[in-house]
């Protein structure tokens, strides 16, 4: 079965210091790998995301997420954290073997210190 | 152009009553979803549309539970016998079909459902 597993489900850092967060998901197929974000009182807006072809993905607002197969990891970061970057950050995967599932993660409040 | 809207932004009802929460995806969209996000629990899979073909309701918790998908459009998402355990925010997102394995889902801006 599928799962995906958010390390931290609160972080914090300094504003301009470097972001991330971290996912690790299971897949028994190939997997598609998603970031989303939500921001304070908004809906969940799409960050990156992994289909095929090159493993580092980047996103928008200066996000990149590496998929490392052998690692089962897509983790999230950005060199210099802003203070608009606190919000809700969640991870999924989606995979399809017969069925199709669309599975998040239990997401990762982002917390920017000035 | 138009989002994923969703109907009502806060619904406070009380235990045992019915409840009927609405969805609007975005036009062109055939792939249907809603989900719910519960305080601490990431977002919980409810159910899935894809299309004309039978929903995937592997995510429903409980038979009170049912959602309805009517010209391939808006969805209604119904709660009977709300219980407080029933409180979240119910999300709704909408994606494209054409292969919705690698596609964005957009979503709506939820519903609060409050169980007193």
């Amino acid at each position: 079965a599928q799962s995906v597993t958010q390390l931290g489900s609160h972080v914090s850092v300094s504003e301009g210091a470097l972001v991330l967060l971290r996912c690790n998901y299971s897949s028994s197929v190939p997997p598609y790998l998603f970031w989303y974000v939500q921001y304070p009182n908004q809906g969940l807006q799409l960050l990156l995301k992994y289909t095929t072809g090159a493993t580092l993905v980047k996103g928008i607002n200066g996000f990149e997420a590496e998929f490392k197969k052998s690692e089962t990891s897509f983790h999230l970061t950005k060199p210099s954290a802003h203070m608009s970057d606190a919000a809700e950050y969640f991870c999924a995967v989606s995979t399809f073997s017969g069925t199709y599932k669309y599975i998040f993660g239990t997401g990762t409040r982002l917390k920017v210190l000035a | 152009g138009a989002g994923v809207s969703q109907s009502p932004s806060n619904k406070v009802t009380e235990k045992g009553k019915d409840v009927e929460l609405r969805c609007d995806p975005i036009s062109g969209h055939t792939a249907l979803y809603w989900y719910r996000q519960s305080l601490g629990q990431g977002l919980e899979f409810l159910i899935y549309f894809q299309g004309n073909s039978a929903p995937d309701k592997s995510g429903l918790p409980s038979d009170r539970f049912s959602a309805e998908r009517t010209g391939g459009s808006v969805s209604t998402l119904t709660i009977q016998r709300t219980q407080q355990e029933d409180s979240a925010v119910y999300l709704c997102a909408s994606s494209l079909e054409s292969s919705p394995v690698g596609n964005e889902q957009f979503f709506g801006p939820g519903t609060r459902l409050t169980v007193l």
